[in-house]
């Protein structure tokens, strides 16, 4: 059974600091990989999807990057604002069939002025 | 953003009354999902379908049901609504192309249940 985790639950960076959050999964035999935001109280937005042929995605001041072999995504945020401030899920979604995806449990970034 | 409504967005009901929640797509996607979210148990998958009348369970369907009746409706009902399923419910929808199987989620469904 695929296990998705997210390290570390919760961030706190100074404006302006680039940032690095981290994604693992158990099972390398993924379909993509898919990056979310979540603000307090609303539902999650798609940031960037990956898949398992890619090695990278970008857009904007987001950088995702998917190695499947160690079972690792990392969403890299350049000059970061408090605007970022929003919880970051990853989601896995297997190969064939019904395509339903694992979900870590995210990393709550907080960016402070 | 993905043509996703959910409704209702906000529902109090009292324990043990029957409580349905709708979520409707205009993107023609094959694949729907209904899930709940908690904290300390992040996103659990109640439901999804993968074409009409096509449905199966997921982590924590006890005590509910779905139907989808039409590609766009997928319809969530709690039959006897609980204390313990009070949450906030997200819709979900995907589509397979060769960009990949990309989901979209609604804004939400807060219910509580007294």
């Amino acid at each position: 059974k695929q296990e998705v985790t997210q390290i570390p639950a919760a961030l706190s960076v100074p404006e302006g600091e680039n940032l690095v959050l981290n994604c693992s999964f158990t099972d390398s035999a993924i379909y993509n990989l898919q990056w979310f935001r979540q603000d307090p109280g609303k539902g999650l937005t798609s940031l960037l999807l990956i898949q398992s042929s890619q090695r990278e995605q970008t857009s904007g001041r987001l950088n995702a990057s998917l190695d499947k072999s160690s079972g690792r995504s990392t969403l890299y945020i350049a000059a970061s604002q408090p605007g970022d401030s929003a919880t970051y899920l990853c989601a896995v979604t297997p190969p064939g069939g019904s395509y339903i995806p694992t979900f870590g449990r995210g990393t709550s970034l907080i960016v402070h002025p | 953003d993905a043509g996703i409504t959910q409704s209702p967005r906000h529902k109090v009901t009292e324990t043990g009354t029957p409580v349905t929640l709708r979520c409707h797509q205009t993107e023609n996607h094959r694949y729907m999902y209904w899930y709940r979210q908690d904290p300390g148990h992040g996103l659990r998958l109640i439901h999804y379908s993968y074409g009409v009348k096509d449905t199966d369970k997921g982590e924590v369907s006890d005590g509910y049901s779905v139907s989808r009746s039409k590609t766009e409706d997928f319809l969530l009902t709690l039959e006897s609504a609980t204390s313990s399923q009070t949450s906030v419910y997200f819709c979900a929808i995907s589509q397979n192309r060769d960009t990949g199987n990309t989901i979209y989620f609604g804004e939400g469904s807060w219910l509580t249940v007294v």
